[in-house]
């Protein structure tokens, strides 16, 4: 069974472009969440979708955006680059069942670089 | 905020050493508090996790032990192996979403 895939590995910008991330999650899963990992900060949430809806948000500016397609695989756009957004930014799958929907599995991550 | 700080930063082993990590969370809602395992170049795997109602879990060489009146959790690594060379998250799960430690890199040297 595959994992969670993201494309592409690494992505490299300038400050005030845009970037675009994707996301296919593990076959069945409908949850798709993204996790920004800065050098020094852990993983810090972004966003959650399921069901094709945003359920979660964490505490980044609007310039982060994404969405979630019928087939579950998701999309993480970022506008307006700065600097700061480089990071490793990574994608997690669950499959929502009782007691298990906290169990993520990620994938190895889109490594961005803001110029 | 931090709502699960995470200690120490980074952590030197000997082989057959045990390694010790701590964690200690603020939000009381918290349900579940996994540990994650995060080799270079790939993304965190799930290592062991548990739940509040019980005190401690143990998987093979791998323990976590939980105190929920301090609100602490830790993970032991018995016997640790340089192949456990890794950055280890602790994180707290309520509502869907798990809050993370910033990490600790353990380096077991053979």
């Amino acid at each position: 069974e595959a994992g969670v895939t993201q494309s592409p590995t690494h992505l490299i910008k300038t400050r005030g472009q845009q970037a675009t991330l994707r996301c296919s999650p593990i076959s069945g899963h409908t949850s798709v969440y993204w996790y920004q990992q800065a050098l020094g900060l852990g993983l810090q949430f972004l966003l959650w979708y399921d069901e094709g809806e945003e359920r979660n948000r964490g505490n980044f500016p609007p310039r982060f955006s994404g969405r979630q397609f019928p087939n579950y695989s998701s999309e993480l756009n970022v506008n307006a680059l700065e600097l700061e957004d480089s990071a490793l930014y990574l994608c997690a799958s669950s499959l929502k069942l009782t007691g298990e929907n906290e169990k993520l599995f990620f994938g190895s991550g889109t490594q961005l670089s803001v110029l | 905020q931090q709502q699960v700080k995470q200690s120490p930063q980074s952590l030197i082993v000997q082989k057959g050493g045990i390694s010790i990590i701590n964690c200690a969370y603020e939000n009381t809602a918290f349900d579940y508090f996994p540990w994650y395992q995060q080799f270079p170049g790939k993304g965190p795997a799930l290592l062991i996790a548990i739940r509040p109602d019980v005190s401690e879990k143990k998987e093979g060489r791998f323990t976590i032990s939980f105190n929920k009146s301090a609100k602490q959790f830790s993970l032991h690594i018995m016997d640790s192996q340089p192949g456990d060379s890794a950055t280890y998250f602790c994180a707290g799960g309520s509502n869907y979403k798990l809050t993370f430690g910033k990490g600790t890199l353990l380096t077991v040297n053979p």
